[in-house]
C-alpha cells in the first residue's frame, strides 16, 4: 500500500528559527514529491520535486528529494508568524494520463513571535 | 494569480438526498481531479478527469460517485445518495499537464445530517 509519512505532526518554534519539516515514502510508481501550504483552506503549491540532489528555492524556503533513500525535507529559514500552517507533502503517483496524489498527515507549524 | 474556484462553500443535505459540488478550474488546465479530507484525517484521492473522461479513480469512488464536465468551464463532482461517512471537505483541482503541480480550491465541506 502507498505510504507518505511526515514528522514532526506538529511543531513550535520562535520567529527567527530555522525548522527542518521531514516526508518519508513508500509507493510504487513515484512521479514526483510535492509540498503544499495549508492555512485556512486550500493547500497552497510550493515546490515539485523530481530530481535527487536538486535543491529547490523559493526565499526562506528550500526542498530537496533523495530518491535513493525515499524522503524529502522542506527548510524554512528565518521563520516568520506568517509562515504558521500545516505543511503537506504528497507524492504523484503514476495513473496513465495523470498522477493522483498520496498525502501525508502534514505537519502542523506554529511560530511564535 | 488564477485560482480553482468551488462552490458551495459548505453543504448540509440529508442523509439519501443527492448532492452536486461544483468546480471552476483555471482556464487554461485540462486536467482535474477530486480529493476530499474527513475531519482529522489524510486528504484522500477519489477521480482524476482528462480528455472528458475518468483516468483514474480510488476505491471509495464507487458507482455512487460520478464527475463530469458540463461545458467549457464547470467541473462537477455528484454523490446521488449521500451517507453518513460522505460528511467530508471535497478539494478539486486542476493542472495543465498530466504530470504538473495540482492546484487546489478552497473546498466544499459537506455535512450529511
Amino acid at each position: 500500500e502507498d505510504k507518505v509519512v511526515q514528522s514532526p505532526l506538529s511543531l513550535v518554534v520562535h520567529e527567527g528559527d530555522t525548522v527542518t519539516l521531514n516526508c518519508s515514502y513508500e509507493v510504487t510508481n513515484f512521479r514526483s514529491l510535492l509540498w503544499y501550504k495549508q492555512e485556512k483552506k486550500a493547500p497552497t503549491f510550493l515546490f515539485m520535486l523530481t530530481s535527487s540532489g536538486i535543491e529547490k528555492k523559493s526565499g526562506r524556503l528550500s526542498s530537496i528529494l533523495d530518491k535513493k533513500e525515499l524522503f524529502s525535507i522542506l527548510n524554512i529559514t528565518a521563520t516568520q508568524t506568517g509562515d504558521s500552517a500545516i505543511y503537506l507533502c504528497a507524492v504523484g503517483v503514476y495513473g496513465g494520463a495523470t498522477n493522483k496524489l498520496i498525502f501525508g498527515t502534514g505537519t502542523l507549524l506554529a511560530v511564535q513571535p | 494569480e488564477p485560482e480553482v474556484t468551488q462552490t458551495p462553500s459548505h453543504q448540509v443535505t440529508q442523509m439519501g438526498q443527492e448532492v452536486i459540488l461544483r468546480c471552476v478550474p483555471i482556464s487554461n488546465h485540462l486536467y482535474f481531479y477530486w480529493y476530499r479530507q474527513i475531519l482529522g484525517q489524510k486528504v484522500e484521492f477519489l477521480v482524476s478527469f482528462y480528455n472528458n473522461e475518468i483516468s483514474e479513480k480510488s476505491e471509495i469512488f464507487d458507482d455512487q460517485f460520478s464527475v463530469e464536465r458540463p461545458d467549457g468551464s464547470n467541473f462537477t463532482l455528484k454523490i446521488r445518495s449521500t451517507k453518513l461517512e460522505d460528511s467530508a471537505m471535497y478539494f478539486c483541482a486542476s493542472s495543465d499537464g498530466g504530470h504538473q503541480p495540482q492546484h487546489f480550491g478552497d473546498g466544499t465541506r459537506l455535512s450529511i445530517l
